[in-house]
């Protein structure tokens, strides 16, 4: 079964520190993976897909086969980073986008 | 501001009520995705539609449904509404019938039953 896996709930870091929010997933083929970001009071929104292997605002992510894994990562938090955030899973012959149950971001001053 | 338009933005109702969330995806999207983002379950995938047909259907209850019409518009319908479906309700566009694409949400339906 398609299944994304966001272990942790809340995440709390100062500035500065480097910041990595785990993503798992699930799916017996070749899926496409993203992060979402839901800032406070806005929509969610596209931070990055794992194919145009970007950065945006800083954050990076990696997909690992192997460890069937997309976690996001920045080397150096900043204080608006802080949001709410969603791994996803699809594929192109899929009619839906699976998301995570999400991890917030707090970064402390 | 991503193109997509929900409304209600909010809505009180009182239990075995019945309502009706509306979307309106971007101009030249296709496909209308519904989901439910509650506290403890994250955003559960409802329902997609494209072109006016339902394409994939996720955990949703026999008691919501959907329809997608001819200009693209997206409403679903949640009746003998119970404590447990207060949430956030989201649809999203994007212009294919296929996943792999960006998503665009709207600004969500906030639904509480008392």
């Amino acid at each position: 079964a398609q299944r994304v896996t966001q272990p942790e709930k809340l995440l709390s870091v100062f500035k500065g520190a480097p910041v990595e929010l785990k993503c798992n997933y699930s799916y017996s083929g070749s899926p496409e993976l993203f992060w979402y970001v839901q800032y406070s009071r806005q929509r969610l929104q596209l931070l990055l897909r794992h194919i145009s292997r970007e950065s945006i605002k800083g954050f990076t992510a990696d997909l690992n086969k192997g460890e069937t894994s997309f976690h996001l990562k920045k080397p150096f938090a900043q204080e608006e980073d802080s949001a709410m955030y969603y791994c996803a899973l699809s594929h192109r012959s899929a009619d839906k986008l699976i998301f995570g149950t999400g991890t917030r971001l707090q970064v402390f001053p | 501001d991503s193109g997509v338009t929900q409304t209600p933005k909010h809505l009180i109702t009182a239990t075995g009520q019945r309502v009706t969330l509306r979307c309106s995806p971007r101009s030249g999207d296709l496909s209308v995705y519904w989901y439910q983002q509650s506290l403890d379950q994250g955003l559960q995938f409802l329902i997609h539609y494209y072109n006016g047909e339902e394409r994939a259907k996720g955990n949703i209850l026999e008691r919501f449904s959907a329809q997608q019409f001819p200009d693209l518009h997206s409403e679903l319908n949640l009746s003998s509404l119970e404590l447990g479906d207060s949430a956030l309700y989201f649809c999203a566009s994007s212009p294919q019938d296929r996943g792999g694409t960006e998503a665009f949400f709207g600004q969500g339906t906030r639904l509480t039953v008392v």
